[in-house]
């Protein structure tokens, strides 16, 4: 289904810890980014990476850190640093390719108390 | 950077009825803009997208056109059904060089299609 696999779907945690978000693909698309969603916003870019190894800041990364190990795989880690880190998480892949469309994922829920 | 704005942030039209949003895009190298839509739960999907060469595209009961002097782009959706409701999001991007992919959102319109 999509081919992008975002676990788990709700995630709870306590303020001042970190969590990491998984974010899995088998599209073989070399490049994947995070976004945050949040009402009345829209997608924000939190972190992209074009290839294996390399990973850019999106324009909300502050609080945020991401690996890129493998090229199926694209963790978010949702570090102490970030102010709000309530909100919902896409992950998404797509060709490394110009004006290519993006993949999402699922979706995860974070919520932080 | 390049900023997406996004009007109305909601619309109510009757089943039948046109629904238009818009979108305006400040960064003039932006050449690609997809629309996607995000069912309430759902993964936002690529319904349409419209690229910088081309003044309009039409996919069934959903058009999108492109204003590249005024910066700005439409979304375009006739005869309406209940099925449309959701919440819709423009984007753009430039497409090149350390940009691919990097689609930067509007803030979404929330369609509400009554029967």
């Amino acid at each position: 289904d999509g081919g992008i696999t975002q676990s788990p779907k709700y995630l709870f945690r306590k303020e001042g810890q970190n969590v990491t978000l998984s974010c899995e693909q088998n599209l073989n698309h070399d490049a994947m980014y995070w976004y945050r969603q949040d009402p009345g916003q829209g997608l924000r870019l939190i972190y992209y990476s074009q290839i294996v190894n390399d990973f850019q800041k999106g324009d909300i990364a502050e609080g945020y850190s991401v690996s890129r190990e493998k090229k199926e795989s694209f963790p978010l880690t949702v570090t102490s640093a970030q102010k709000n880190p309530t909100a919902f998480y896409l992950c998404a892949s797509s060709i490394r390719d110009r004006n290519s469309p993006l993949h999402f994922g699922n979706g995860t829920r974070l919520t932080v108390t | 950077g390049e900023n997406v704005e996004q009007h109305p942030s909601t619309l109510s039209v009757q089943e039948g009825d046109s629904a238009v949003i818009k979108c305006t895009y400040s960064d003039s190298a932006s050449n690609y803009f997809p629309w996607y839509k995000q069912e309430l739960g759902k993964r936002p999907q690529l319904i349409i997208d419209i690229r910088s060469n081309v003044g309009e595209k039409k996919d069934q009961r959903i058009a999108v056109t492109l204003n590249k002097t005024a910066k700005h782009f439409s979304l375009h959706i006739t005869e309406t059904q209940p099925e449309d409701s959701a919440v819709y999001f423009c984007a753009a991007s430039k497409g090149g060089g350390t940009s691919y992919g990097k689609l930067t959102f509007g803030q979404g319109t929330i369609l509400t299609v009554h029967p």
